[in-house]
């Protein structure tokens, strides 16, 4: 199965600031499909990004996905409070489908 | 809007079976992939297996030989059931919905604890 590792495992940073998270495949993952979710407590995970690089319905556009092959990041270019939570990235290219360690993003 | 909710007991019994729902609202249960994820106290999160609404499924090799997944369309539901449970087991289970393979509705989860 795809393993995946995502680095850091805490981002302390404030509103404004840009943040980038990283995804490590321990394969490539066929055809790109890498997704990453927000999760805050008690709520359900939300897709933010799709195929690598593509926005989920909803998402501003200061989320942005980029990455191929076993390399992926997400980056917010600019924090804003409700942006705070925990992240995931997960493949689905490949049976099984699995999830990264998750990167939490805090104040 | 696509709702999902996941129901069922919250403390099972080891060596018991773990039963859960997922109650869909918002959209049709046919059409669509459905799947069941977990994540366990301190652990990264988990696919337990999917389900197309024809009856077609498909289950995480680490979990086959205990899990059944199956879908009624009449209720616009569908369930999970894990055999032989143990405290390892002790997670919160989601329900999510699949475009494709790709999760992208989910429940809020419920805590399952498998404890005597």
């Amino acid at each position: 199965e795809i393993v995946l590792t995502q680095s850091p495992g805490t981002l302390s940073l404030s509103p404004g600031e840009r943040a980038t998270l990283s995804c490590r495949a321990s394969q490539s993952i066929p055809s790109n499909y890498l997704a990453w979710y927000q999760r805050k407590a008690g709520q359900a995970p939300r897709l933010l990004i799709y195929g690598a690089s593509s926005r989920a319905a909803g998402i501003p556009d200061r989320l942005s996905g980029s990455g191929s092959g076993t390399d992926f990041t997400l980056t917010i270019s600019r924090l804003e409070p409700e942006d705070f939570a925990v992240y995931y990235c997960q493949q689905y290219g490949s049976s099984p489908l699995t999830f990264g360690g998750g990167t939490k993003v805090e104040i | 809007q696509v709702q999902l909710q996941e129901s069922g007991p919250g403390l099972v019994k080891p060596s018991e079976t773990l039963s859960l729902t997922c109650t869909v609202s918002g959209v049709s249960i046919r059409d669509y992939y459905w799947s069941w994820i977990r994540q366990p106290p301190g652990k990264r999160l988990e696919w337990i297996g999917n389900i197309y609404y024809s009856g077609s499924t498909n289950y995480n090799p680490s979990l086959q030989s205990r899990v059944t997944i199956s879908a009624d369309t009449s209720k616009n539901e569908f369930s999970l059931k894990l055999g032989s449970v143990t405290p390892a087991d002790t997670a919160v289970y989601y329900c999510s919905r699949g475009a494709g393979w790709l999760p992208d509705y989910w429940g809020q989860g419920t805590l399952v604890t498998v404890s005597s």
